[in-house]
């Protein structure tokens, strides 16, 4: 049972170009969310995707964006780099239906440097 | 808004040892609760969770019990193994039909030394 995947492992960009990070979800699982952990920090939370929609945002500016495909994959976009991007990226997912068994599982994230 | 403070790492200690690891939380519902395990070079894992009051998580020989009185949810383990040496990641999320993140604490960095 393949777990959450993540590509690419590491990338590196210049300021003020564009990024796109991809996952694939657990088998079974139908929704997506994105997480930004700064070195030293918590993963920080970017947004949710469900049935290939945003269903839920945290505090990130319309730089980041996001896609969710019909067979549940989705990307993270990052336009107008800055240094600050600098971060691990992670993917997790579950099953879209919230609950007290509600679980996201983590992807082994993608590390993104910004020069 | 909703947060998680957890005790500031490092925390080093030699195996066997009894390990406790503080978390508090603020929030303006009712959360469940998680704790994460993050080993080197890895994903999140989680190791742990409690939906609600007086629920105690275990696995692994780790345990947590949610302490709605105390906003609290420490994790113990009896005795660590050099292999539980690993960041140690306490976070929660709201109940309610429009609250699916999570919130994270910054994490605690476990070393335990033979």
């Amino acid at each position: 049972d393949a777990g959450v995947t993540q590509s690419p492992t590491h990338l590196i960009k210049t300021r003020g170009q564009q990024v796109t990070l991809r996952c694939s979800p657990k088998s079974g699982h139908d929704t997506v969310s994105w997480y930004q952990q700064a070195l030293g920090q918590g993963p920080q939370f970017i947004f949710q995707y469900y049935e290939e929609e945003e269903r839920q945002r945290g505090n990130f500016p319309d730089r980041f964006s996001g896609h969710q495909y019909p067979n549940y994959s989705s990307e993270l976009n990052v336009n107008a780099l800055l240094l600050g991007d600098s971060a691990l990226y992670l993917c997790a997912s579950s099953w879209g239906r919230t609950g007290s068994s509600y679980e996201q599982y983590f992807g082994p994230g993608t590390r993104l440097t910004v020069t | 808004g909703d947060s998680v403070t957890q005790m500031e790492g490092p925390v080093t200690l030699s195996e066997e040892a009894f390990l406790t690891i503080n978390c508090t939380y603020t929030a303006t519902g009712y959360p469940s609760l998680f704790w994460y395990v993050q080993y080197p070079g890895e994903g999140l894992q989680l190791l742990l969770k409690a939906t609600k009051a007086d629920d105690k998580g275990s696995n692994k020989g780790f345990e947590a019990t949610y302490r709605k009185e105390t906003t609290s949810f420490h994790l113990e383990k009896g005795s660590v193994q050099v292999s539980d040496s690993a960041v140690y990641f306490c976070a929660l999320r709201l109940s309610g039909g429009s609250n699916y993140k999570l919130t994270f604490g910054k994490g605690t960095l476990l070393t335990v030394n033979p």
